[in-house]
């Protein structure tokens, strides 16, 4: 069954450091999504990207976030300078069509010291 | 979006049906419901979804009255395994080409042995 892979999936950090996360969604899908989850809390969104530009952004995306699709098959999420609150599991998801379900990867933990 | 209601938590017996049943009163015309489950330190896994009536897979049952305010998830004999937190999502297509899920706090199952 194909499903998303994320790669690291644990990324230690300093503080102001940039960091990339990687995902692999499904092949045939169209929409690709981050969340996070910061430990102990809820699964947040952050932002929705479809057809190279995003679709939908929440206010956690602030300009220290972007996301790129680099290639046919990479979906990434950058933190261009990591604040301690970034800790958290951050989880790639994709779906075929917009209502479709959406599949999680596994994660990455991110951990900024 | 619609917010959604479940109980913070419950605990079942190994081999009994848990029935987990979320609120979700300003549901719109177009908005589909969902559960997920997610174990520690995984993403969520997609359980089943429905509009209305019920829904059947290989893994759950999902019962959406005619007024939609409410949807059950149904686990028929559960296992240890079946430990994990059960989220409720109702969302529909926001306008912008994006599906945002918006997750709850869940419900943490804990099966007993």
């Amino acid at each position: 069954e194909p499903e998303v892979t994320q790669t690291p999936s644990h990324q230690v950090t300093q503080m102001g450091q940039e960091v990339i996360l990687r995902c692999v969604p499904i092949s045939n899908h169209l929409y690709f999504y981050w969340y996070r989850q910061i430990l102990g809390q809820k699964v947040e969104f952050l932002v929705s990207f479809y057809n190279n530009e995003i679709s939908e952004k929440s206010e956690i995306f602030d300009d220290q976030f972007s996301v790129e699709r680099p290639d046919g098959s990479n979906f990434t999420l950058k933190i261009r300078s990591t604040k301690l609150e970034d800790s958290a599991m951050y989880f790639c998801a994709s779906s075929e069509r917009v209502q479709e379900t959406q599949y999680f990867g596994p994660g990455t933990r991110l951990l900024v010291l | 979006l619609a917010k959604t209601t479940q109980p913070i938590s419950m605990d079942s017996y190994e081999g009994q049906e848990v029935n987990i049943t979320c609120s979700h009163n300003n549901i719109a015309t177009n908005d589909y419901i969902t559960w997920y489950q997610q174990f520690p330190s995984q993403g969520p896994r997609f359980i089943i979804q429905g509009y209305k009536t019920k829904v059947t897979n290989e893994v759950a049952s999902l019962f959406i009255p005619a007024d939609r305010k409410s949807s059950t998830l149904s686990l028929p004999r559960v296992s240890l395994s079946d430990t994990a937190v059960y989220y409720c999502l109702v969302g529909g297509d926001s306008g912008a080409g994006s599906y945002q899920l918006t997750f709850g706090k869940g419900t943490k199952l804990s099966v007993i042995p």
